[in-house]
């Protein structure tokens, strides 16, 4: 258990869904990571949130959409997505200023665009 | 531009043997790297990071060596067990709106055999 939850664990959806992941933090951190993980390629930064305002957007698609309430909470909208977005989606957090500043991931979303 | 790299990517040990994971990086003006652990069905975990003032560093059972000369970075396991087995990333940080945000690598896919 590293602390940082997300939900769902797997999910199915046409290109004309709309969805959203969620992701919950328990640490006491102040930033928060979307990362995507496919196979055979390495962890690509998606957006970086920092005491709430997004301080990094690796040129994603508009049909990813993400969302931080407050400094526990993350959420990544999907809609219109392409088959080629079906991938693991990583949530990570951190406590941003620290000198050793380490990530803790969840366990991540598994996504299957149809 | 930047880029983090494994040279190998699956690496197939016996149990009880030194196990060495490569990873070359390209910007030289990063300065804190670190090496995470993912195994099957969870997201990467911490296992050691190391500064740019340093050029070893050392945990339980782990080293991480770091040559800025070549721009070469090392985990070393010793005593390789079977919950070893996992993929095994290098990251690169640079600083950004406060948060250090790491560049991953491919991976190495380390195999333990009993």
């Amino acid at each position: 258990e590293t602390g940082v939850t997300q939900t769902p664990r797997h999910l199915v959806m046409g290109m004309t869904n709309k969805k959203s992941l969620k992701c919950e933090q328990h640490l006491g951190h102040n930033a928060m990571y979307w990362y995507k993980q496919s196979a055979k390629k390495p962890l690509e930064l998606m957006f970086v949130y920092s005491l709430e305002e997004r301080v990094e957007n690796n040129s994603v698609p508009s049909r990813f959409s993400p969302e931080c309430p407050n400094s526990s909470h993350l959420f990544l909208h999907l809609h219109t997505l392409q088959p080629e977005d079906s991938a693991l989606y990583l949530c990570a957090s951190s406590l941003s200023g620290a000198t050793n500043e380490k990530l803790f991931f969840g366990s991540g979303t598994q996504l299957s665009v149809l | 531009g930047e880029s983090v790299g494994l040279h190998l990517p699956t690496l197939s040990v016996q149990e009880g043997d030194n196990s060495i994971i490569n990873c070359a990086y390209s910007n030289s003006a990063s300065d804190y790297f670190i090496w995470y652990k993912q195994e099957s069905g969870k997201g990467p975990q911490f296992i050691i990071d190391i500064r740019s003032n340093m050029d070893k560093r050392q945990g339980q059972r782990v080293t991480v060596l770091l040559n800025k000369t070549v721009k070469h970075l090392s985990l070393q396991i010793a005593a390789t067990q079977p919950g070893d087995s996992a993929v095994y990333f290098c990251a690169e940080s640079r600083a950004a709106g406060g948060s250090y945000i790491p560049t991953f690598g491919r991976g190495t896919s380390l195999i333990v055999h009993p």
